[in-house]
């Protein structure tokens, strides 16, 4: 089966701080995609990464960065001196293909940046 | 182009009634989802379209659910005979599948309310 969990429901960090979201996937495929989305207060799911299977390198955008690790079925998410705009609800997502052409979403962190 | 459009934004009706809303995906993108998503919750698979074939339902697609994409453009999802259960944001996704590079772009969503 395929499963996505976040098992951090709401985390609040003063701005400035630094904060990590998890997430841990669960497949048995051996080909699949993970990503991330942020969903601000407007409601509308934005794309941040997507990250296939194969490539294990961590990749950094700005202050955004990203941790896969397959050992540990992790796809983790770093903020760097988080601001107030980073405020929103952060899904991670699996999608597998193989299976199904479904993106499987975890259950959310909302993240709130105090000033 | 200004991305994925959903119609209505907000919808509230009575138990019993019927529903339709309305999503204008991004144009060429030939992949279409239909998404569900519930308040504390990550958003759920109700069914998928390329083109205009419907490939893949969720089991929490009941019969009084029915999707359409007729020529492979916007996409209708209705509901019949409404129930309280049914209350929930409604989002749509499109995307465009070029090997295998794909990812999701959702719109603002729908918004129901069965009283």
């Amino acid at each position: 089966a395929q499963k996505v969990t976040q098992a951090q429901t709401e985390i609040s960090v003063v701005e400035k701080e630094d904060v990590t979201l998890d997430c841990v996937y669960e497949t048995r495929d051996t080909t699949y995609y993970l990503f991330w989305y942020k969903q601000p207060p407007s409601g509308e799911l934005v794309f941040l990464i997507r990250r296939n299977s194969f490539d294990e390198q961590n990749e950094i955008s700005g202050r955004y960065s990203w941790n896969f690790q397959k050992s540990t079925s992790s796809f983790n998410f770093t903020i760097t001196a988080s601001q107030v705009v980073d405020s929103a609800v952060y899904f991670c997502a699996l999608s597998t293909l193989k299976i199904s052409n479904q993106f499987y979403f975890g259950t959310g962190t909302s993240l709130t940046v105090i000033p | 182009d200004t991305g994925v459009s959903q119609n209505p934004r907000h919808k509230i009706t009575k138990r019993g009634q019927n529903v339709t809303f309305r999503c204008d995906p991004i144009s060429e993108h030939n992949r279409l989802y239909w998404y569900r998503q519930t308040l504390g919750q990550g958003p759920e698979f109700l069914t998928y379209f390329q083109n205009e074939a419907q490939l893949e339902k969720s089991r929490l697609l009941s019969d009084r659910f029915s999707a359409e994409r007729p020529k492979g453009s916007f996409s209708t999802l209705e509901i019949q005979r409404t129930e309280q259960g049914d209350s929930a944001m409604y989002l749509c996704a499109s995307s465009l599948v070029l090997s295998r590079q794909e990812k999701l772009f959702f719109g603002s969503g729908t918004q129901l309310s069965v009283l």
